[in-house]
């Protein structure tokens, strides 16, 4: 089925760690983003990319690196995993930035101990 | 910068009973005004949409909007409640132009309860 996968769906890391969050996309989506999800705290935009070999921070970029070699991957790669980067991580993508039309995965709960 | 207040934490309503929920933005010009729902352990899916025009927008599953830029509001509405409904809800505000465009800002969120 066309849409936005992310694995894993669940991880726990140690802290120190660095592990990568994985999203595709088959809907040759320009448009992709990284949000992480806090209780009581909304969504908020980590990184995003309007196109391969572009991308650009968010409002909470630190500690994460992203990269988008090809229109339909868009990995989050996590350098030395931390306590505070515990969340859940949405992976969203669109047509383009214009038009708004996300479709959001399922998402990944990370856990950092 | 734009932000998106969303006061109810937790609204709980009887089924079949009338749905309102608030949001509040906080944008220089005319925003981009969304409402999402999501359901325990899913994404984010879309509820409706408002870019310009009508300013009474509908939605999926019965749901409707009002955007009124004199309140800066823009306050999700159902006529009767269904079970099926309880969820959590964001409103999000995005803005049009330049390098900002795709960027959503999130409310808090509100989760409904509903009784049967």
């Amino acid at each position: 089925n066309a849409g936005v996968t992310q694995t894993p769906k669940f991880q726990v890391l140690k802290t120190g760690q660095s592990m990568t969050l994985q999203c595709a996309q088959d809907m040759n989506h320009e448009y992709m983003s990284w949000y992480r999800q806090d209780p009581g705290m909304g969504l908020r935009l980590i990184h995003y990319s309007v196109g391969a070999g572009i991308t650009d921070q968010g409002e909470v970029p630190n500690g994460y690196n992203v990269s988008r070699s090809t229109t339909e991957d868009f990995p989050l790669r996590l350098l030395s995993a931390a306590p505070s980067q515990t969340s859940v991580y949405f992976c969203a993508s669109s047509y383009s930035a214009q038009n708004y039309g996300y479709t959001f995965g399922s998402g990944t709960r990370l856990t950092v101990v | 910068a734009q932000s998106v207040t969303q006061p109810d934490i937790h609204i709980t309503v009887s089924e079949g009973a009338s749905l309102e929920l608030r949001c509040n933005y906080s944008y220089g010009a005319t925003p981009y005004l969304f409402w999402y729902v999501q359901s325990p352990g899913q994404g984010l899916q879309l509820l409706l949409k408002y870019f310009s025009g009508d300013t009474l927008v509908q939605g999926i599953k019965g749901f409707e909007a009002e955007f009124k830029r004199s309140q800066s509001s823009f306050n999700l509405r159902k006529p009767s409640v269904h079970w099926s409904d309880a969820a959590e809800y964001f409103c999000a505000v995005g803005v049009a132009g330049g390098t900002s465009y795709g960027k959503l800002t999130f409310g808090q969120g509100t989760i409904l309860t509903v009784h049967p």
